[in-house]
């Protein structure tokens, strides 16, 4: 098994530029979610999925769109891409949707925007 | 809404020298997790802590739960290279959702 994948794994984007960054896993998980990653700032909810065509909005999802048509994809889109989402993004999944199982990290895209 | 405060943010210790991490939440946790991040790498599950009072360990790191589930420790003995990285608590409000609160994490530096 391949677990988690993410591409790209490094990203340059001009300001207002849209872009998708790609999520996906083998493992048949229901749950997945994506997270920014900043200095001093842990790690942090975008959108998270709890199944397929099942999307919800976590703590930080202005900027972003999700969507989740099958259950091993879970793309996060970049509409129009501000220096402020400069950041380090993660994906992950885990077993169900309970927050009892542990979830499983992609490598991270770190991504800049210029 | 839910925060979960992590500190310190940075810890600096000489090798063989203990390590605590603390992670305080704003309200009640069903329960909390631990994970550990290497340089330039992704967090990776350590534990899972549920009932109020627990107490786990894994060789030399000892984890808590706080009687009113509402805070959380990670201890580790005798440090070693091996233990540089980030360490994240993450906790859920709720058994229903997988929707985990992390703290903004503890990076340990162990000099040898």
């Amino acid at each position: 098994n391949a677990g988690v994948t993410q591409t790209p794994k490094f990203q340059v984007l001009k300001t207002g530029q849209s872009m998708t960054l790609q999520c996906a896993q083998d493992m048949n998980h229901e749950y997945m979610s994506w997270y920014r990653q900043d200095p001093g700032m842990g790690l942090r909810l975008i959108h998270y999925s709890v199944g397929a065509g099942i999307t919800d909005q976590g703590e930080v999802p202005n900027g972003y769109n999700v969507s989740r048509s099958t259950t091993e994809d879970f793309p996060l889109r970049l509409l129009s891409a501000a220096p402020s989402q400069t950041s380090v993004y993660f994906c992950a999944s885990s077993y169900s949707g309970s927050s009892y199982n542990e979830q499983f990290f992609g490598p991270g895209t770190r991504l800049t925007v210029l | 809404g839910q925060q979960v405060m992590q500190i310190p943010q940075y810890q600096h210790v000489q090798e063989g020298e203990d390590f605590t991490t603390y992670c305080n939440s704003s309200t009640t946790l069903s329960n909390i997790q631990w994970y550990k991040q290497r340089p330039g790498g992704h967090p990776v599950f350590l534990i899972q802590l549920v009932k109020s009072g627990e107490v786990k360990k894994q060789k030399r790191l000892t984890f808590q739960f706080g009687e009113a589930k509402k805070n959380s420790s990670l201890h580790i003995t005798a440090t070693q290279t091996t233990d540089v990285g980030t360490y994240f608590c993450a906790g859920s409000g709720s058994s229903n959702t997988g929707k985990l609160i992390f703290g903004q994490g503890t990076t340990l530096q162990v000099k040898p």
